[in-house]
């Protein structure tokens, strides 16, 4: 199975600011790789996949980057509504795997 | 605007059965796969199972094979997740989400039922 290791699990960031999340995989996944947002009492939302390309309604302040075994999920100027966790998911190859996800914290 | 309602959660004992239900509406659902995603208390999320646009192939990670079965009901636009001999740790939140293609990315999630498995 490929190993999907995101960093850090958590994070403190003051609105205005520009926060950067990691996701490694244990093997080369080409760019087959999504990133989502997940909070509480709303249903997860798909942010990017195919590694950079934005879902449609995804703001421009977020964005992917990366290939191969290592991704980055960019989000600047952040707003208040961005404080969440945030998961990356590699569809390379079954099974289907997701980073532990990472935490994004109000400073 | 695509809804997806999942429901059949609650307690059970280890051991026994529960199956759950997804009613999906707001997109053409015979064109799409359809998965279920869990997620434990606290925990991160984990793919469960994964069924065609036809139903004829279904996909699960080792974790669930033998013990869940997925299924459709195109005319119905409705998922199926039959779940057996269910242990403690299958306790999660379980969500239902379409996929292009399998494997690939959810564009889309329910709002999840809970499965809580203790005696």
């Amino acid at each position: 199975d490929v190993q999907m290791t995101q960093s850090p699990s958590y994070l403190a960031a003051s609105p205005g600011e520009s926060v950067f999340i990691s996701c490694k995989a244990s093997k080369s996944i080409s760019n087959y790789l999504a990133w989502y947002q997940q909070k509480p009492g709303e249903a997860n939302k798909l942010l990017i996949y195919s590694g950079s390309t934005l879902q449609s309604g995804t703001p421009s302040r977020f964005s992917g980057s990366g290939s191969g075994t290592d991704f980055t999920l960019t989000i600047r100027n952040l707003e208040p509504e961005d404080f969440a966790v945030y998961y990356c998911q590699q569809y390379y190859e079954k099974p289907l795997t997701f980073g532990s996800g990472t935490k994004l914290e109000i400073k | 605007e695509v809804q997806l309602v999942e429901s059949g959660g609650g307690l059970v004992q280890p051991g026994r059965s529960l199956k759950l239900s997804c009613a999906a509406s707001g997109f053409t659902f015979s064109n799409y796969y359809m998965a279920w995603v869990r997620q434990a208390p606290k925990k991160g999320l984990e793919w469960v199972a994964t069924i065609s646009t036809s139903g004829s192939r279904t996909y699960y990670p080792d974790s669930v094979k033998g013990r869940f079965t997925i299924s459709r009901d195109n005319a119905k636009s409705s998922l199926y997740l039959q779940m057996n001999s269910l242990k403690s740790e299958d306790t999660a939140t379980y969500y239902c989400a379409p996929h292009r293609t399998h494997p690939g990315w959810f564009a889309y999630w329910g709002q999840g039922t809970l499965v809580t498995v203790s005696s």
